[in-house]
């Protein structure tokens, strides 16, 4: 049973163009969610996270937009750039475990 | 500098054996996870340990053990149970102020010859 889905799997996008990526779940007992970013052959690296106060978080180029009553939560790169290619995981936590549940992944790629 | 380290950066071992991947962290942090990645599945936890002396399984525990003996140290043995072992191993940990933000290490690709 996935309780993180994560769309699309794959996403080209154009150099200053806009990448949006989604995640809905499933738990509502989850109340935190990062997105990771994964280079090649290199582990994830947390990205931005956002907790259910909150509907919106944005750290630069990078957005997290929330949606608590539809469970679904995306990130946005304004301005994507070659840079940003990479692998984004979502992931949702909550309860006393702290155990992460992660997405499929999504594969970007941003060109030239 | 802080971090976690992983090794070895890549493992070969035959049908049949034992092998341990290595974690270590100078952050002091309390938890550590041990994740495994395949091609199109995400991360899917393994084991985690929220103190010394103390783990339990993920989702996907058969095939593998861990042992914490030190708060800085959390090594993960895929025993020749695990049906399929080829995969990329990461290992991770979290404080306690921020138990839900897990900081990940390189990683280690291990290949079943």
């Amino acid at each position: 049973q996935q309780q993180v889905k994560q769309s699309p799997q794959s996403l080209i996008v154009q150099k200053g163009g806009i990448s949006i990526i989604n995640c809905a779940y499933e738990n509502t007992a989850f109340d935190y969610f990062p997105w990771y970013q994964q280079f090649p052959g290199k582990g994830p690296a947390l990205l931005i996270a956002i907790r259910p106060d909150v509907s919106e978080k944005k750290e630069g180029r990078f957005t997290i937009s929330f949606n608590k009553s539809a469970k679904q939560f995306s990130l946005h790169i304004m301005d994507s750039q070659p840079g940003d290619s990479a692998t984004y995981f979502c992931a949702a936590s909550g309860g006393s475990n702290y155990k992460l549940t992660f997405g499929k992944g999504t594969l970007l790629t941003v060109n030239p | 500098d802080g971090g976690i380290t992983q090794s070895p950066k890549y493992l070969f071992r035959k049908e049949g054996q034992n092998v341990t991947l290595s974690c270590e962290q100078n952050l002091n942090h309390d938890a550590m996870y041990w994740y495994r990645q395949d091609p199109g599945q995400g991360l899917r936890l393994i084991y985690y340990s929220q103190i010394v002396n103390d783990f339990q399984k993920g989702d996907i525990a058969e095939g593998y053990s861990v042992s914490r003996e030190k708060k800085e140290s959390f090594p993960l043995t895929v025993t020749s149970a695990q049906k399929n072992p080829t995969a990329f191993y990461l290992c991770a940990s979290s404080t306690p102020t921020e138990a839900d933000t897990q900081y990940f290490g390189p990683g280690t690709r291990l290949t079943v010859l």
